[in-house]
């Protein structure tokens, strides 16, 4: 069964300093993935997916991932953090080949924190 | 355009009781999504309908949990009788086309469900 993992539940990082989320996933056959943004209070949001055209992906907010399937790997970046990037990230992957509903499967999240 | 909505908020039940969540997806969208997340673990898939029908239910924990979507608008997720484990946060997502599993799934706030 596929499941996602995502190193570290919590980071920290200083305003203006890059940074790096970890997601790796289990698979022999690349999956859909996603990373999702939920700020305190509100509903998971979307940031940037992966649907096997460019490998690089660019999302909202200045974030990206790179799928690297060597390493079944999906990591999220941004180079310079801002006080507003302070939430939790997940990361998840739906599997479009085995009579697939789209229903996601999320890592255990990873809560940002941006210091001054 | 109104996004995927809840209700309750937020809910606080004595074990043994009956709660009912309430989940209104995106106009339009014919699939919606119900997940979980207890307090620690990632989020969970519970299951899936296709306007009313339910395409996958996997991931509903026992039969005290029961969800409809009557005339396939608005879903709601009934657990009876409600106990200690069932607290967490309950999300609702929806999304427009299944024939695009990598169709973005637009998540509600969730609701936060406390079984004392």
């Amino acid at each position: 069964a596929q499941s996602v993992t995502q190193l570290g539940s919590h980071v920290s990082v200083s305003e203006g300093a890059l940074v790096l989320l970890r997601c790796n996933y289990s698979s022999s056959v690349p999956p859909y993935l996603f990373w999702y943004v939920q700020y305190p209070n509100q509903g998971l949001q979307l940031l940037l997916k992966y649907t096997s055209a460019a490998t690089l992906v660019k999302g909202i907010n200045g974030f990206e991932a790179e799928f690297k399937k060597s390493e079944t790997s999906f990591h999220l970046t941004k180079p310079s953090a801002h006080m507003s990037d302070a939430a939790e990230y997940f990361c998840a992957v739906s599997d479009p080949w085995n009579g697939n509903t789209g229903k996601l499967i999320f890592g255990q999240g990873t809560t940002l924190q941006v210091k001054p | 355009e109104a996004g995927v909505t809840q209700f309750p908020s937020h809910s606080v039940i004595e074990k043994g009781q009956t709660v009912t969540l309430r989940c209104d997806p995106i106009s339009g969208h014919d699939n919606l999504y119900w997940y979980r997340r207890v307090m620690g673990k990632e989020i969970k898939f519970l299951l899936h309908f296709v306007k009313e029908s339910k395409q996958d239910e996997s991931g509903m924990p026992n039969n005290r949990f029961l969800a409809e979507r009557t005339g396939g608008t608005y879903s709601t997720l009934k657990v009876q009788p409600a106990e200690l484990e069932d607290s967490g946060v309950y999300f609702c997502a929806s999304s427009q086309d299944l024939t695009r599993t990598q169709e973005t799934q637009y998540f509600g706030p969730g609701t936060r469900l406390l079984v004392l």
